[in-house]
């Protein structure tokens, strides 16, 4: 099962932030946290990932609390090709944990639609 | 940009046929998966690969599915007797060194009569 709780639907106006936000409150010392997404059935898209940093690339930024328990991904100008299914996963992608080789647990994500 | 190709885009069997379903992945990524998605549910894990073996495998790649990378470019899923609730969508997906960062392909769209 998927270790993370998000939001099932949220909404943003075209040219405004998104702000998708998550829970993963039992995530591991080794484990990262990911962010994918899908537009209507097309393969999941890496978006961007993180261990306890901020990070931000041309996509979107990551914020991660301190604790790490919880994130949110920022999409900093919506525009309407923004609309999809958010996934936040957390994976261990070094296997330190011996628990995983990569595998990516998607949950249901956030359904995000963005208006004109 | 490299990118993950899917053959076929979609395909129609009958119940009980043999499907290959086949992946380019993107040339010098070191792992591979296979993950399915059966219309309006989630993402599923299948199996991933390394080093010419699997890896990983989930409770849905049983006996009748095999991996198999005959030619170190293509990487493909068999499904030896297809059943009616295989019908989803086959999606394939690479990495490099950094094994969750994925890049998916298309899909196959794989539907069983």
């Amino acid at each position: 099962d998927a270790k993370t709780t998000q939001p099932t639907s949220m909404d943003c106006a075209e040219g405004r932030a998104a702000n998708l936000p998550c829970n993963h409150s039992t995530i591991s010392g080794n484990e990262y946290v990911y962010w994918y997404r899908q537009i209507h059935s097309q393969g999941p898209q890496y978006i961007i990932h993180g261990l306890k940093n901020n990070e931000t690339n041309e996509m979107a930024s990551l914020i991660i609390t301190e604790d790490r328990k919880s994130s949110t991904l920022i999409l900093p100008h919506a525009t309407l090709r923004d609309t999809a299914v958010y996934y936040c996963i957390v994976s261990d992608p070094s296997n330190a944990g011996g628990t995983s080789y990569g595998k990516l647990t998607f949950g249901q994500g956030t359904i995000l639609t963005v208006h004109p | 940009e490299p990118e993950v190709t899917q053959t076929p885009s979609h395909q129609v069997t009958q119940m009980g046929q043999e499907v290959i379903l086949r992946c380019v992945p993107i040339s010098n990524h070191l792992y591979f998966y296979w993950y399915r998605q059966i219309l309006g549910q989630k993402v599923e894990f299948l199996v991933s690969f390394y080093n010419n073996e699997i890896s990983e495998k989930s409770e849905i790649f049983d006996d009748q599915f095999s991996v198999e990378r005959p030619d170190g470019s293509n990487f493909t899923l068999k499904i030896r007797s297809t059943k009616l609730e295989d019908s989803a969508m086959y999606f394939c997906a690479s990495s490099g060194a950094s094994r969750g960062t994925q890049y998916f392909g298309p899909g196959t769209r794989l539907l069983v009569l």
